[in-house]
């Protein structure tokens, strides 16, 4: 089945650090993938999208991504946390199936500390 | 930034009541979601619809109902809340291009006692 996997759940880090979420994907081809940031009882934000050419992707507040289709990953990196960045994160993709909608991970929770 | 209101923001109804939970988007998108969350869980598709008086069900199984009577409306509605029904519920649109970027909105966070 498709499917869509952030396997870590929660990650902590420090105000400063770097950071990498990691995202794979279960699909034959190449789906469209998305990354999304939610606050505590808010929606969802789109922070950056892939849906072809270079396969690092630059998106809002200093975040990027970069495809790798050998690995069928999505990896969400940010060169240096900021406390304001702690909130769930949730990779999406669309499988360019006729059913055009996102299916999306289980998300990880960021903790940042000071 | 995206125009997609939802309301109520949260809501606490007893069980048994019937209730509707509004989405509007002003940006005339043809395509329009609602996203079930559970806290701390992923986001399951349970209705979606690609323009006026198309609805189709997700992949989550659903006791609610969705209408699309006007293009920026997508109102769900749950004949008898049980708490079951517990959850927060994200609506979201997106643009008839190959894209399928959704724009999301703040989601009502239903509790049903």
């Amino acid at each position: 089945a498709q499917s869509v996997t952030q396997p870590d759940i929660h990650i902590t880090v420090s105000e400063g650090a770097s950071l990498e979420l990691r995202c794979n994907y279960s699909y034959g081809a190449t789906p469209y993938l998305f990354w999304y940031v939610q606050s505590p009882g808010q929606g969802l934000q789109l922070l950056l999208k892939y849906f072809s050419g270079d396969t690092l992707v630059q998106g809002i507040k200093g975040f990027e991504a970069e495809f790798k289709r050998s690995q069928s990953s999505f990896n969400l990196r940010k060169p240096s946390v900021h406390w304001s960045d702690a909130a769930e994160y949730f990779c999406a993709v669309d499988m360019n199936t006729g059913r055009r909608a996102l299916t999306f991970g289980s998300g990880t929770r960021l903790q940042v500390q000071p | 930034e995206a125009d997609i209101y939802q309301t109520p923001r949260y809501l606490v109804i007893g069980t048994g009541k019937k209730i509707t939970l509004e989405c509007s988007q002003t940006m005339g998108h043809d395509k329009m979601y609602w996203y079930q969350q559970d806290p701390g869980m992923e986001l399951h598709l349970i209705h979606y619809s690609y323009g006026v008086n198309s609805t189709e069900k997700g992949d989550l199984s659903s006791e609610s109902t969705v209408s699309r009577i006007r293009t920026e409306h997508f109102p769900l509605t749950l004949e008898s809340a049980r708490p079951s029904h517990t959850s927060q519920y994200l609506c979201a649109s997106g643009d008839n291009s190959l894209s399928t970027e959704a724009f999301f909105g703040q989601g009502t966070r239903l509790t049903v006692v």
